[in-house]
């Protein structure tokens, strides 16, 4: 069974500009989240997905959103993007309560 | 919200050696996860483990959930055991992941 699938892994964008990030989740789960990884801040929450519905959110600005589709798949956005949006962003994905989230490999944005 | 606190926060070993790690969590939960970050930055689930024991190889866990923390153990250490060690927890009302900041593990030869 493939596992939670990010594109791409390697993005570098001006401050500015905007970028969307995609992940996949495994095959049969409904429920996408993700989150921010940085040096100073750790890992952070962003928002979750569940069958096309945010679910939940963190606390972020409103430059950070995201949508989920039909067939689960998330993208998330980042909009006038700041020297702060350079981090790991990771993508999760969980069948049901009962089991853990699995995490994919991550896409690693640099803002310049 | 949750708090979650790991110690240590670094750890150095030599190869071979057993080691503990814990994670102090400050409200009940409905998911606790083990995670191992590589150093691609993947986190790689170790153990999904709201309560009791679980062993896979080199690698056992315990979550005493009313007591409220959890503990890793990895014994006969070797290199590739290198990284970050990270526990997160779900709060039993919520779905999203609380982490901990991380126990930084290396593993000298």
């Amino acid at each position: 069974k493939a596992g939670v699938t990010q594109t791409p892994r390697y993005l570098i964008k001006t401050r500015g500009q905007q970028v969307t990030l995609s992940c996949s989740p495994i095959s049969g789960h409904r429920s996408v989240s993700w989150y921010q990884q940085t040096p100073g801040q750790g890992l952070q929450f962003l928002f979750e997905y569940f069958s096309e519905t945010q679910r939940n959110k963190g606390n972020f600005p409103g430059r950070f959103s995201g949508r989920q589709f039909s067939n689960s798949r998330s993208e998330m956005n980042v909009s006038t993007l700041e020297l702060g949006d350079s981090a790991l962003y990771l993508c999760a994905s969980r069948g049901t309560r009962l089991y853990g989230y699995t995490f994919g490999s991550g896409t690693r944005l640099t803002v310049v | 919200g949750i708090q979650v606190e790991q110690s240590p926060p670094d750890l150095i070993l030599q190869e071979g050696a057993n080691s503990t790690l814990r994670c102090n969590f400050s409200d009940s939960v409905n998911n606790l996860q083990w995670f191992h970050q590589n150093p691609w930055g993947q986190l790689i689930n170790l153990f999904y483990i709201p309560s009791g024991t679980k062993q896979n190889g080199r690698l056992s866990a315990t979550t005493v959930a009313t007591e409220r923390y959890s503990l890793l153990y990895i014994s006969s250490s070797q290199t590739t055991d290198s990284g970050v060690y990270f526990c997160a927890v779900v709060e039993t009302s919520g779905s999203r992941l609380t982490f901990g900041e991380g126990t930084q593990l290396t593993v000298n030869p």
